[in-house]
C-alpha cells in the first residue's frame, strides 16, 4: 500500500531531551512537510522540503531541525530549545509541479508528550 | 503569517440535515484554496483544490464554492450522514512551494 508512515504513534520524553520523529513515504513524492497541531489552532507548518538535501523553514521552525537525505524520509528533531514541544505532529507529502497547488497526503501523526 | 478563519468552530446536526460552513481568507494573497476532511483517528484527506473565482466543486453529497474577490469559500453537505462526522479544514496556498496555511477547522457531528 502506498502511503505515509509516522512512528511511533505516541512518544513520551523528559524535558531537556532531544527527540526525533520519523516520517517515511512510498508515494514517490518530491515534497514533504511537517506540521504541528495544538488545541484550538490550525495546523502550523514547521519545515518543508521540495527536494532531497534541501529544506526551508516554515512559520514555526524555532526549536526544530530536519534532514532530507533520502527522498522517502523526512525526520523531524524536536530539540530542547523548543519551549512547548508537547503537541500532535503531522507529516505530509505531495508532488511538485509548476502549478504549485497540489494536494498534500498526510500520515497518521505522532503525539509527543514532554514530561 | 496569514489569517485563515473558519466558522463555525463546531456544529451538531441531525441525520438528513443539510449544512454549510465558511472559510475566509485574505483575497490579496490567494493562489489556491484546499478543503480537507479529518476523521477521528485517521489522517486528513483532500476533498477539493480550488483555484478560480466562481469555481464550484462537487464530490457526492459534498460541494464547495469559491469567491476569491471577497475572500471566502463555502463547503456544503447535503443530507448529512453519521459518516460525515469529521473536522473540515480549509487551507490557503499563496504559491511558492505549495505551502499551506490552515484554518482551525469546523468540527461536524451528525447525530442519528
Amino acid at each position: 500500500d502506498g502511503g505515509i508512515t509516522q512512528s511511533p504513534k505516541y512518544l513520551f520524553r523528559k524535558e531537556g531531551q532531544n527527540v526525533t520523529l520519523s516520517c517515511e513515504q512510498n508515494l514517490n513524492h518530491d515534497a514533504m512537510y511537517w506540521y504541528r497541531q495544538d488545541p484550538g489552532q490550525g495546523l502550523r507548518l514547521i519545515y518543508y522540503s521540495q527536494i532531497v538535501n534541501d529544506f526551508q523553514k516554515g512559520d514555526i521552525a524555532e526549536g526544530y531541525s530536519v534532514s532530507r537525505e533520502k527522498k522517502e524520509s523526512f525526520p523531524l528533531t524536536v530539540t530542547s530549545a523548543q519551549k512547548n514541544p508537547t503537541a500532535f505532529y503531522l507529516c505530509a507529502s505531495s508532488i511538485v509541479s509548476v502549478s504549485s497547488y497540489n494536494e498534500q497526503f498526510f500520515g497518521p501523526g505522532t503525539r509527543l508528550t514532554v514530561l | 503569517i496569514l489569517n485563515v478563519e473558519q466558522s463555525p468552530q463546531s456544529l451538531h446536526v441531525q441525520e438528513g440535515d443539510s449544512t454549510n460552513f465558511t472559510c475566509s481568507f485574505p483575497s490579496s494573497n490567494f493562489y489556491a484554496l484546499h478543503w480537507y476532511r479529518w476523521e477521528t483517528a485517521k489522517s486528513p484527506e483532500a476533498l477539493f483544490v480550488m483555484t478560480l473565482n466562481g469555481d464550484e466543486k462537487k464530490k457526492g453529497r459534498i460541494s464547495a464554492t469559491l469567491n476569491t474577490k471577497e475572500g471566502y469559500s463555502y463547503l456544503y453537505i447535503k443530507g448529512s450522514q453519521p459518516e460525515d462526522s469529521a473536522t473540515y479544514l480549509c487551507a490557503l496556498s499563496t504559491g511558492g512551494g505549495n505551502k499551506l496555511t490552515f484554518g482551525t477547522g469546523t468540527q461536524l457531528k451528525v447525530e442519528l
